[in-house]
């Protein structure tokens, strides 16, 4: 079936370190979502990744897809207690499909 | 703007009762999603619709569940004869057509169903 698998589940890092979470299909995807959802909270769209081997930038996130459109990566660089929540990947697998959710990769951040 | 709307935010059910979840899309979105999550798990899909319409119900247990986005009024999931493995996090979003380029999925704040 169409599955987006997402590492690592979990993260822990001590404030000013870098995270990196990663996502793999085993098909080739339409385009790839990124999400953050807070404790508590819903998750709230990112970005959008489109193009093969497209590199997007927010501030101190790095979003990529690569050129096989099959994976994707998110990197923070130099965390801060605010990036605390857990980080999703969402892939189309074809235009006006549905959305598919990876299983997310909580980071905790130590200060 | 009013941003994606779910209610009730917290529902109580006894075993064998019925559940009914509300979602209204932003305005302008004509596709609504929902999905479940469980406790520290990540968000399963379970049926995607368009107006008046189903287009992907992949993810929907064959029995007790059913959903619906009428041409007028909220899209409500619905399910019968609710069990304890039901209890979940249920979240409803919404994305505008396709064909304007952007397809990102705005997220109501969800209905945590407890069934007691």
């Amino acid at each position: 079936g169409q599955q987006v698998m997402q590492i690592p589940q979990y993260q822990h890092v001590q404030e000013g370190e870098d995270f990196t979470t990663y996502c793999n299909s085993s098909t080739t995807l339409s385009n790839i979502q990124w999400y953050k959802q807070r404790p508590g909270g819903h998750p709230v769209f990112l970005i959008q990744l489109v193009k093969s081997g497209e590199v997007k930038k927010q501030k101190r996130l790095t979003f990529q897809f690569g050129e096989a459109k099959k994976n994707s990566s998110l990197h923070i660089t130099a965390t801060q207690t605010t990036d605390v929540g857990t980080y999703f990947c969402a892939g189309r697998f074809n235009q006006g499909g549905k959305l598919i959710f990876g299983q997310g990769t909580e980071l905790s951040v130590k200060p | 703007n009013a941003g994606v709307m779910q209610n009730p935010r917290h529902l109580v059910r006894r075993r064998g009762q019925e559940a009914r979840l509300r979602c209204s899309p932003m305005k302008g979105h004509s596709h609504v999603y929902w999905y479940r999550q469980l406790p520290e798990e990540g968000l399963k899909f379970m049926v995607y619709l368009q107006k008046e319409n189903i287009i992907d119900e992949s993810g929907m247990p064959k029995e007790r569940f059913s959903a619906e986005f009428p041409k007028e009024g909220p899209s409500i999931l619905r399910i019968q004869q609710v069990v304890r493995g039901d209890s979940a996090a249920y979240f409803c979003a919404s994305s505008p057509p396709e064909w304007g380029g952007r397809t990102e999925a705005f997220f109501g704040q969800g209905t945590r169903l407890t069934v007691v």
